[in-house]
């Protein structure tokens, strides 16, 4: 029943390590998005995808690497994890760039 | 270009109304809202497009005025359940389809 889920809901590595997350949706949307949100909960957009083929690249560090099989699925893989890189990361999607997005529940990644 | 949100954080009492300003300096082709309740995902409020009408519903409404590159956001009667923190989102249409989210306004309704 879930429309956008994610794996894990937490996730707490040491530096150095490299970590993925997955991002399923079962609406049938062809856009998906990764966004970061920080202490701050600024809440700032990383990636985007249209039908598997990546329309947004923010200045992200290519440490970064987003990879999307299918429509339905839009993973984040991260090397070389940072402190800096502690934060929740929510995958999106929607019908378009212009429609409303539907928020997976979160991913708090932590960095020790 | 990073809308800009006020007020930062904003206390009402069960009942009370709020207004949420959420501008940019450039032009805009739609306009966004979301609510985030604390440890969970942003919800989904309403989009406003350029040439587009007055939304609403219930008692959460919004207004966007091109001219001025400026979205309200309405809150009246407000419930306990409105708490939480309003995003605006912005894109500014074409080619750019980004959607740049504003710092958030923290709504807190005491009963």
């Amino acid at each position: 029943d879930t429309a956008v889920s994610q794996t894990p809901k937490y996730l707490v590595t040491q530096m150095g390590n490299d970590k993925s997350i997955k991002c399923e949706q079962n609406l049938g949307h062809d856009t998906m998005y990764w966004y970061k949100q920080d202490s701050k909960k600024f809440l700032k957009i990383m990636f985007s995808y249209n039908n598997k083929e990546l329309i947004i690249n923010e200045t992200v560090p290519n440490r970064f690497s987003p990879k999307s099989p299918d429509k339905a699925h839009l993973n984040l893989h991260i090397n070389s994890l940072e402190l800096g890189d502690s934060a929740v990361y929510f995958c999106a999607s929607s019908h378009d760039s212009e429609s409303e997005q539907y928020f997976g529940p979160g991913t708090r990644l932590t960095v020790t | 270009q990073q809308p800009v949100q006020s007020p930062q954080a904003v206390i009402l009492r069960e009942g009370e109304d709020a207004v949420i300003n959420c501008s940019s300096s450039k032009a805009l082709y739609s306009v966004h809202w979301y609510r985030q309740k604390h440890g969970e995902a942003p919800v989904f409020l309403m989009i406003l497009l350029k040439g587009g009408e007055q939304k609403g519903h219930e008692k959460i409404s919004a207004s966007f005025n091109e001219k001025k590159q400026q979205s309200s956001l309405y809150l009246t009667a407000s419930q306990l359940s409105y708490s939480g923190t309003y995003f605006c989102g912005t894109t500014r249409g074409g080619s750019n389809y980004k959607l740049t989210f504003g710092k958030g306004t923290l709504l807190t309704v005491n009963p």
